[in-house]
């Protein structure tokens, strides 16, 4: 089975822009949750989707935001970056809710 | 309030030598608890688990854990590291049903494993 890919890998934006990111999860996963990791405060949950339907929700602002398709593919957006984004955000995905499985993550850039 | 902590920022071992890396966890209910590891510019690799049963879990790669209830701990050990299990470690708990599938994940232990 193909592991969970997420696209792009690197991003550079600049201040004011907005981004979108994309996670396609493992084949049959039909939760997709995603992370921002940072070496300040290590690895936060932002959002949980399931069945198109956001299921959780970390403590970030309303500029970031997502959604899922019928097909379980995810997309993270981020709206008037901020330096403080710059991050590498991280999808996962899981079968049953119990163990996730992580992609590779999009390194952001935020100038 | 479901927390982890990983009290060691850096574990530093020689190869060879058995390993450990400590975490507590606070979570409401019967926990399931997790083990990653992450490799640099690489997403965070699932290692093992906690649910139920034998207290002592079996993962990928030689690692084990033992879950303590008394203790709150759920550290993860080798008996015996190798150089190339220098890494990021994370432990993570999953919250209580309600929230079904929020995980909260320690701030990560670097383990420097030295020939």
């Amino acid at each position: 089975k193909a592991g969970v890919t997420q696209t792009p890998r690197y991003l550079i934006k600049t201040r004011g822009q907005q981004v979108t990111l994309s996670c396609s999860p493992i084949s049959g996963h039909r939760s997709v949750s995603w992370y921002q990791q940072t070496p300040g405060q290590g690895l936060q949950f932002l959002f949980e989707y399931f069945s198109e339907t956001q299921r959780n929700k970390g403590n970030f602002p309303g500029r970031f935001s997502g959604r899922q398709f019928s097909n379980s593919r995810s997309e993270m957006n981020v709206s008037t970056l901020e330096l403080g984004d710059s991050a590498l955000y991280l999808c996962a995905s899981s079968p049953r809710g119990d163990e996730q499985y992580f992609g590779p993550g999009t390194r952001l850039t935020v100038t | 309030a479901q927390s982890v902590a990983q009290p060691e920022d850096q574990v530093n071992v020689a190869e060879g030598n058995p390993l450990t890396v400590k975490c507590t966890y606070s979570v409401s209910g019967n926990p399931y608890l997790f083990w990653y590891v992450q490799y640099p510019n690489r997403g965070l690799q699932f290692l093992l688990k906690y649910i139920t049963g034998d207290n002592l879990v079996k993962g990928s790669y030689g690692f084990e854990a033992e879950f303590n209830k008394s203790q709150t701990s759920f550290h993860l050990k080798k008996p015996s590291a190798l150089v190339s299990d220098s890494a990021l470690y994370f432990c993570a708990v999953r919250a209580a049903l309600r929230n079904f599938n929020k995980f909260y994940f320690g701030s990560g232990t670097k383990l420097n494993v030295k020939p």
